[in-house]
């Protein structure tokens, strides 16, 4: 049982170029999310996504594009890499709405120069 | 005000004393708490979640929500060295199904 896994784990990008951070979950999980994480903060959420088929913003979606291509997989897009995008990318998925644990992926390391 | 805030860090603790995290919320329909635990460059586990008024209790740890005040804390009693981490408290909001992370309070126990 893998739980959730996310690829790649170290990319570095150039400024303006683009590119998906990939994520799927074998749990059978509803909601999935994306959250950046920046040294001394907590994790911000980008994304997420309730259900198959719906998507919706989170605190930082600017530059940020998201695909729920089926109920395994939630794909994070930056379509312009931007040096303010460097940051540790986590994806995550949980049962339901209330009260069920969300169980994070090892995450991305990204780099924008 | 943000969303979720904890106090500002970083704590440090003797071994073996007790460690007391706190956070709190803006939203008051929140439903449910979660402390996580993360190691430098490693992702966020489960310590525990609470979604009750009152004490929870997992061994050495112990979460205590109040939503009239709109705080949840994590006490940590006898803190091993291996209890040094980043705390970070979350709060799902019902009503938009997000899960909203604090800025996370980095504890430091002291051997």
């Amino acid at each position: 049982n893998a739980g959730v896994t996310q690829t790649p784990k170290f990319q570095v990008l150039k400024t303006g170029q683009s590119m998906t951070l990939q994520c799927a979950q074998d749990m059978n999980h509803n909601s999935m999310y994306w959250y950046r994480q920046d040294p001394g903060m907590g994790l911000r959420l980008i994304y997420y996504s309730a259900s198959e088929g719906t998507t919706d913003k989170g605190e930082v979606p600017n530059g940020y594009n998201v695909s729920r291509l089926n109920k395994r997989e939630f794909s994070l897009r930056l379509e312009s890499a931007a040096p303010s995008q460097t940051s540790v990318y986590f994806c995550a998925s949980s049962a339901s709405r209330v009260g069920n644990t969300i169980y994070f992926g090892e995450g991305s390391w990204l780099t924008v120069v | 005000q943000k969303e979720v805030e904890q106090n500002s860090g970083p704590l440090s603790v003797p071994e073996g004393a007790i460690a007391s995290l706190n956070c709190t919320y803006s939203d008051r329909g929140s439903q449910s708490f979660f402390w996580y635990r993360q190691y430098s460059g490693k992702s966020p586990e489960l310590i525990m979640f609470i979604y009750s008024n009152g004490d929870k209790e997992d061994g050495r740890f112990t979460a205590q929500l109040n939503k009239a005040s709109q705080y949840v804390s994590l006490l940590i009693r006898d803190s091993q060295p291996s209890d040094s981490a980043t705390y970070l408290c979350a709060v799902i909001k019902t009503s938009y199904d997000k899960v909203i992370f604090g800025p996370g309070t980095s504890l430091s126990v002291i051997p």
